[in-house]
């Protein structure tokens, strides 16, 4: 089945320790971003990438890292959490982003964060 | 600063009844609009996407409108079903150098029975 995961689905952590979400998408999809969703403000975009080892900036990435050493790949790195990253994050992926709009984005089922 | 601008917040409605939403954006240059579904709780699911050349697009019972000239969408419902209860979120695409993705802030809908 044609799916993006993201794992854990739900963590628990407190503040400072660093912690790992993992993506993975079996599309062969080029294009894979990063989301966080919060109340009132809808999806911004956190990091995203283009192919492998190729990554970017979105709307706010500050305090996240990221790596794309494989295609299928897509892990959201958090050195030091602090409690204004408790959210709930996205991670998707697509074909290809060639503006010419017709590339559907898949979302994964998203991972329920808080910091403590 | 690009936005993408939503309304209503939230709707009711009853069940076999139609509705629309609405999106108005400034994002400029513009490549593509798209609407989506989100589940409480689950990621969004994709219902259309539009080009700036395109003015309509459907899918089932979903049929998206897009005025390029004014800069307005709307996301039209027909026959709400209980399922339909969700989000509805308006996402524009702008290639501006780099490939980002601004959404709207969603349209909560309630369809009761």
């Amino acid at each position: 089945e044609a799916q993006v995961t993201q794992n854990p689905r739900y963590l628990i952590t407190v503040t400072g320790k660093k912690l790992t979400v993992t993506c993975s998408q079996n599309m062969n999809h080029e294009y894979m971003s990063w989301y966080r969703q919060d109340p009132g403000l809808g999806l911004r975009q956190i990091y995203y990438s283009m192919n492998v080892e190729v990554t970017d900036k979105g709307d706010v990435p500050e305090g996240y890292k990221v790596s794309r050493k494989e295609k299928r790949n897509f892990p959201l790195i958090l050195e030091s959490p602090s409690p204004n990253q408790t959210s709930l994050y996205f991670c998707a992926s697509s074909p290809d982003l060639s503006g010419a709009g017709t590339d559907t984005q898949y979302f994964g089922p998203g991972t329920r964060l808080t910091v403590l | 600063k690009n936005q993408v601008e939503q309304s209503p917040q939230s709707l009711i409605i009853l069940e076999g009844k139609n509705c629309t939403l609405q999106c108005n954006y400034t994002v400029s240059p513009f490549s593509n609009l798209r609407w989506y579904k989100q589940d409480t709780g689950r990621g969004p699911v994709s219902l259309t996407i539009m080009t700036f050349s395109e003015n309509t697009k459907s899918n089932g019972r979903y049929t998206a409108t897009l005025d390029a000239d004014t800069k307005q969408s709307s996301l039209h419902i027909t026959a709400s079903q209980l399922s339909d209860s969700a989000s509805y979120i308006c996402v524009v695409n702008s290639p501006s150098g780099t490939y980002k993705y601004i959404f709207g802030t969603g349209t909560r809908l309630k369809v009761l029975a």
